[in-house]
């Protein structure tokens, strides 16, 4: 069966760094995406990656590795307002988007 | 209104109740997509659209039964829902054979089954 597998919760301190980790086991790989939900709001798109690498925007950045089926979303200068759940997503071989659970995470002062 | 707008927010409905959920996206894509999320889980698909017609259906109970009339209307018909039905119900839509072609979310309706 297909899976994404990311941990359910995270605390790390205003202005500090912290990195979400995404690895997933999907039938075909057609692009990963990471987004971010605020508690009873809509979740927001923050990054695509189809490519093996590093994409930065801003604060974020996400990373991909295919060959391990593996994800990270590293979060820079924290900031309160960046509490939330970050959602992963991986686009599968019939283009459907498979999703992870999300984690929740928690910005202390 | 901008976006993809939802209506209701919040619906509260008996088990023997007909209600319908609501969405619009003015983003001119040419997909639409309900999901359901309950707390703790990943983001169900429930149905897709892509110009008008269905092209997903994931073994989702006949108690709902979307409509898609056209490329920026979708709506989700409810009746004889169980209480297990109780999640946030999320529209969102897409411009599909694009290059990245991410999805655009609306805010959801709440949806409590008594």
């Amino acid at each position: 069966g297909q899976n994404i597998d990311q941990p359910t919760e995270m605390t790390a301190t205003e202005g500090a760094i912290v990195q979400i980790n995404c690895t997933y086991q999907t039938s075909g790989f057609n692009g990963l995406f990471w987004y971010q939900q605020h508690a009873g709001e809509a979740p927001t798109f923050l990054s695509y990656n189809v490519l093996d690498g590093l994409e930065e925007k801003g604060r974020f950045s996400s990373f991909l590795s295919r060959s391990k089926g593996y994800s990270y979303l590293l979060l820079k200068e924290l900031q309160m307002k960046d509490s939330a759940s970050y959602l992963c997503a991986v686009r599968d071989s019939n283009y459907q988007l498979i999703w992870g659970a999300g984690t929740k995470l928690i910005i202390k002062p | 209104e901008t976006g993809v707008t939802q209506t209701p927010r919040h619906l509260v409905m008996g088990m023997t109740n007909k209600k319908s959920l609501k969405c619009e996206q003015h983003l001119g894509h040419n997909a639409m997509y309900w999901y359901k999320q309950s707390a703790k889980k990943p983001l169900e698909l429930m149905f897709v659209y892509n110009f008008k017609e269905q092209t997903e259906n994931n073994s989702v109970p006949s108690r709902f039964s979307p409509e898609c009339p056209n490329s920026s209307h979708l709506f989700l018909h409810l009746h004889t829902l169980q209480p297990e039905d109780s999640a946030l119900y999320l529209c969102a839509s897409s411009q599909e054979y694009g290059e990245v072609y991410e999805q655009y979310f609306g805010p959801g309706t709440r949806l409590t089954v008594t």
